[in-house]
């Protein structure tokens, strides 16, 4: 069965340290991947996708990047954290194609002090 | 930009009563699907009703969508304490490869 796996649960970091968020697909082969970032009881904002290795979709101008190094893992990073972006953020996955449905990792809630 | 708002923001009500939210989207839609948040969790999926359906049923979860008024309602019967959680809704607009999620609906059952 397919599994997801995103770490850490949570992260306390000082303003201008660097971040690197790594989520990882297990049981399924060429995934579509994605991390959104949810702030405190609001919905989901999606940051990237990606439909393949080396494959990176932004869709939000931001301090931070993506990167697919294999085809099953999906890093999250940033060269210097801003308070803005603290935040609840989340990892998934899907097959692509019509009727695709997302399964999530457990999340990492992240805060930049 | 948001594609699917929530309606209500936030609804209680008490263990055993009906709980009904509602969804509505901007543009033209292949599907639409539900999710539930429990508190510092990551979302789970409930159902997808596709754009040519106008009604779904999953245990205890009824889906309708009326692409007319592009809007969708889920509905929840005889709720339970274990039911208390986010809930929110994602539509696939015609030509993105990815799901707009709505700011979602925080239920609370009461027991």
């Amino acid at each position: 069965s397919q599994t997801i796996h995103q770490w850490p649960a949570t992260l306390v970091q000082p303003v201008g340290s660097p971040l690197s968020l790594e989520c990882t697909v297990e049981g399924t082969s060429n995934p579509n991947l994605y991390w959104y970032r949810q702030a405190a009881g609001r919905g989901l904002q999606l940051l990237f996708y990606s439909v393949g290795i080396g494959q990176i979709s932004s869709e939000v101008p931001q301090n931070l990047s993506a990167s697919r190094p294999q085809d099953r893992q999906f890093i999250l990073s940033s060269k210097k954290l801003l308070l803005s972006d603290s935040g609840f953020y989340l990892c998934a996955w899907s097959v692509g194609g019509a009727d695709e449905k997302l399964f999530f990792g457990s999340g990492t809630q992240l805060s930049v002090l | 930009s948001q594609q699917g708002e929530e309606d209500p923001q936030a609804l209680s009500i008490q263990e055993g009563e009906n709980a009904t939210m509602n969804c509505s989207y901007k543009t033209s839609i292949n599907n639409l699907q539900w999710y539930r948040q429990n508190s510092g969790r990551g979302l789970v999926h409930l159902i997808l009703i596709r754009s040519n359906e106008r009604e779904k049923h999953s245990g205890r979860l009824r889906v309708t969508l009326d692409t007319s008024k592009k809007s969708s309602s889920l509905l929840i019967t005889a709720s339970r304490a274990a039911d208390t959680a986010s809930y929110f809704c994602a539509t696939d607009p015609q030509g993105a490869q990815k799901l707009v999620f709505g700011q979602g609906t925080r239920l609370t059952i009461n027991p």
